[in-house]
């Protein structure tokens, strides 16, 4: 069975300080995908990244930046310099590769708050 | 530029009182997915359409019904509310590149 986990509840930071959301996954698949969302206090889930189980190569955008390592399970998010407007509930989710349903297997989410 | 909508994006209704959720797309995405997400907690899958197919969670009530009369539009009809059907329910859209979210209605039931 798919499981997603996301060990950190609640984070608090300062402006600016560099902020890592952690993620750990299981899956019996050997080809999947792995995702970051932001969900603001207005609700919507905004995509953040799509990274398939064959590209282990870190990715970084403006400011955030994601590690997959598949030895460890995991897919940590890393927010440098963070700001108020990152302050949200970040969820990481596990699918099974297209072709199928792609259902999303949620963690519990990570809410960060960044005070100014 | 809207891709997933959702109306409306509050909805309040009385215990009992059937309520219909809408959910349409731009993305021409094969499948619609409607989500439940309670207060501090992650979205949870009622069901989803491949194509025209219907997929029921296993978990799913059966007071929650889905229709999608075509590939743009979806709906989630809820027959009979409770006050435990309080929540931000969610519709998502993907065609083998991950889900993408509407706004979300959130349902008030009283």
């Amino acid at each position: 069975a798919q499981k997603v986990t996301q060990a950190q509840t609640e984070i608090s930071v300062v402006e600016k300080e560099d902020v890592t959301l952690d993620c750990v996954y299981e899956t019996r698949d050997t080809t999947y995908y792995l995702f970051w969302y932001k969900q603001p206090p207005s609700g919507e889930l905004v995509f953040l990244i799509r990274r398939n189980s064959f590209d282990e190569q870190n990715e970084i955008s403006g400011r955030y930046s994601w590690n997959f390592q598949k030895s460890t399970s995991s897919f940590n998010f890393t927010i440098t310099a963070s700001q108020v407007v990152d302050s949200a509930v970040y969820f990481c989710a596990l699918s099974e590769a297209p072709g199928g349903s792609e259902k999303l297997v949620f963690g519990k989410g990570t809410k960060l708050t960044v005070n100014p | 530029d809207a891709m997933v909508i959702q109306n409306p994006r509050y909805q309040v209704t009385q215990f009992g009182k059937p309520v219909t959720l809408s959910c349409s797309q731009t993305l021409n995405h094969n499948v619609m997915y409607w989500y439940q997400q309670k207060s501090s907690q992650a979205p949870k899958l009622l069901f989803h359409y491949y194509d025209k197919d219907f997929n029921n969670e296993a978990d799913t009530p059966d007071n929650f019904q889905s229709r999608r009369p075509n590939t743009s539009f979806c709906f989630l009809d809820i027959r009979s509310p409770g006050l435990g059907d309080a929540a931000m329910y969610l519709c998502a859209t993907s065609r083998g590149r991950g889900q993408f979210f509407g706004p979300g209605t959130r349902l008030t039931v009283l």
